[in-house]
């Protein structure tokens, strides 16, 4: 049973546009949530996060949206550039529970 | 500050065998989760290891097994392996409360002949 899910295995965002990466989750009791960017031969790195009891937090060029009653959050990436390519992973939490993360979707950033 | 580091990076092994593989968390950090990543599977959790105890356990047969040392560096061992048991294995390490951000490692290629 997958809590957390990432039905974009991809998208193709022209340099400068905005990319927005979609993930939504089952768990009501999630209040804790991540995204990671992951590069080829790389571990995750941390991107940002964002607790239940926000609604948007915005780090630079890079936003997360939380919508609890749709069980949805999204990244916005505006503008995007070539270096953002990458495998983009959400994840999830509750308290005292484990991290819960997508499949992932692959950003292609093309000039 | 060292991130957090993996050995090895890469390693082959036929079916059967078993494989242990190394991780060094973040200096100071105590918790230790381990990681199974696999084309179309995301991440799929292990283990998680705090202060040398088991303190979480994902849905993995009991040949995935590991443990952490004093120093906080934790080790996993699969036994008897398998072929879908090649994946990309990954090491995070926090400071150890739950919900905190974890830093993870490079991973160690595994790839089961």
């Amino acid at each position: 049973d997958q809590q957390v899910k990432q039905n974009s295995p991809s998208l193709s965002v022209q340099e400068g546009r905005i990319s927005i990466l979609n993930c939504d989750y089952t768990n009501s009791m999630f209040d804790y949530f991540l995204w990671y960017k992951k590069y080829p031969a790389e571990g995750p790195t941390f991107l940002i996060s964002i607790s239940s009891i926000k609604d948007k937090n915005e780090d630079g060029r890079f936003t997360v949206f939380l919508n609890k009653s749709a069980k949805h959050l999204s990244l916005h990436i505006v503008p995007s550039q070539p270096g953002d390519s990458a495998v983009y992973f959400c994840a999830a939490s509750s308290g005292t529970d484990k991290l819960i993360f997508g499949t992932g979707t692959r950003l292609q950033v093309f000039p | 500050k060292a991130g957090v580091t993996q050995t090895p990076r890469y390693l082959i092994k036929t079916r059967g065998q078993q494989v242990t593989l190394s991780c060094s968390p973040i200096s100071g950090h105590r918790s230790v989760s381990w990681y199974q990543q696999t084309p179309g599977q995301g991440l799929q959790f292990l283990f998680e290891y705090f202060s040398e105890t088991q303190r979480n356990k994902g849905n993995f047969p009991g040949r995935f097994s590991g443990r952490q040392f004093s120093n906080s560096r934790s080790e996993m061992n699969v036994s008897t392996l398998e072929l879908g048991d090649s994946a990309l294995y990954l090491c995070a390490s926090s400071l150890g409360g739950f919900g905190e951000t974890q830093y993870f490692g490079p991973g160690t290629r595994l790839l089961v002949l």
